[in-house]
Parts: structure tokens; sequence; C-alpha cells
């Protein structure tokens, strides 16, 4: 079992170009969702997505942008990066989303450097 | 709104040595409380967790108990080992559900 899967391990972007991070579970996990880790400040919450078709923004979610097609996949996009968005990207799941007891499950990372 | 609060790193210990790192959190109604370990390189996984007041969570010699009182989730271990040197991040999720809300992640390095 994978688990979660994210693409690409690292990437370096110019300013002002647009860039999809992909984000996979083999889990059929109901909820899926993106952070961002930044030095000090933990993971911080981009948007999340309850189940599949339905996205919610969370803590820091401008210029970025998700989907939820199906249960598996949960692309997220940034429509043109800017330096600010430098960090390292983590996709997580959970079985549901409304418990406060579930365990969010994490991927590898996407380590994203903008010129 | 929800907070967490964790001791600043790096934290160096010896091998064998007793680990606390502390963690206060401020939150609506009964959040649970968790411990994610995050080694050189690889993602967050979950180390243990607690989901109501006075539980206590343990996994791989670390535990922590659940403090309603003191809004506290001390992780503490009895003797450290090399393999235990990672960044450790405590979190939150309250009844909302959706957002874990992370500490600023605490480093531990330990040496032979």
């Amino acid at each position: 079992i994978a688990g979660i899967t994210q693409a690409p391990t690292s990437q370096i972007l110019a300013a002002g170009r647009r860039m999809t991070l992909r984000c996979t579970q083999d889990m059929r996990h109901n909820a899926m969702y993106w952070y961002r880790q930044d030095l000090g400040l933990g993971l911080r919450l981009i948007h999340y997505s309850n189940t599949a078709g339905t996205t919610g923004k969370g803590e820091v979610p401008d210029g970025y942008s998700v989907s939820r097609a199906n249960t598996d996949d949960f692309p997220l996009t940034l429509a043109s990066a800017v330096p600010s968005q430098t960090s390292v990207y983590f996709c997580a799941s959970s079985e549901t989303s409304g418990s406060r007891t579930d365990t969010q499950y994490f991927g590898p990372g996407t380590r994203l450097t903008v010129l | 709104g929800n907070s967490v609060t964790q001791m600043e790193g790096p934290v160096t210990l010896s091998e064998e040595a007793f680990l606390t790192i502390n963690c206060t959190y401020t939150a609506t109604g009964y959040p649970s409380l968790f411990w994610y370990v995050q080694y050189p390189g690889e993602g967050l996984q979950l180390l243990l967790k607690a989901t109501k007041a006075d539980d206590k969570g343990s996994n791989k010699g670390f535990e922590a108990t659940y403090r309603k009182e003191t809004t506290s989730f001390h992780l503490e271990k009895g003797s450290v080992q090399v393999s235990d040197s990672a960044v450790y991040f405590c979190a939150l999720r309250n009844n909302a559900g959706n957002m874990l809300t992370f500490g600023g992640g605490t480093r531990l390095m330990v040496k032979p």
C-alpha cells in the first residue's frame, strides 16, 4: 500500500509560471488536505476537500486553487507563482472530515522554490 | 481561535537522556491532541494522540497526557536514541473538524 504519493518531489519555478502539484491516495479516504510548511510556523492549511466534488478554503488559500474530481486525486494549482509561495507542500488525507478524532496521514511532500 | 505553542528548539540530548517537549494549546470546545514526527527528508507521521481529558497517548516509548486543566500535552520519553532525532509537531483538531492546527515544531538532536 503506497498511502499518499506526491509529485514532483521538488521543483524550481520562475515567478509568474503556472504549476500543479499532484497528490494521489490509495486508502479510499473521503477527506483530503493541502498544507504548506514554513520554518517556525509549522504547517498551515491551504485548502481541503471533505469528499469528491467539494472543496473548501483553509487558513492560507490566496494564490492557490484545488479540485477534487474523484476520491483518489487532489491536485493543487498555483496559477501565477510568486516567491512567497516557496515552501514545502504536504498533501494529507483522513477517513472522514467531521470527526475530531480522525488521524490525518501525510504524503512525503513537494519542495517548491519560486525565483 | 485555536493555537498551539511548542518549546523552541533545537533540543540537543545525549543518548539515553530523558526527553520532555512542552506543548500548550488554546482551543474552543474539546479538541483532540496529536504529536507528529518528521524524520529528515520525509513527511509527517502520527506518533501518538489523545482524544479526551486525562487520556494518555503512547507509542515507541513516547507518551503524552491530555491535561485539560493546564491545556497541555507535553511529550516525554524516558531514554532517547539517536534514531529519535527528528522534528516533532504538536497539533490539535477541534469539533469543527477539518483543520489540524500545528505548533511551530521542535527539532530534537540526539548525540551518541
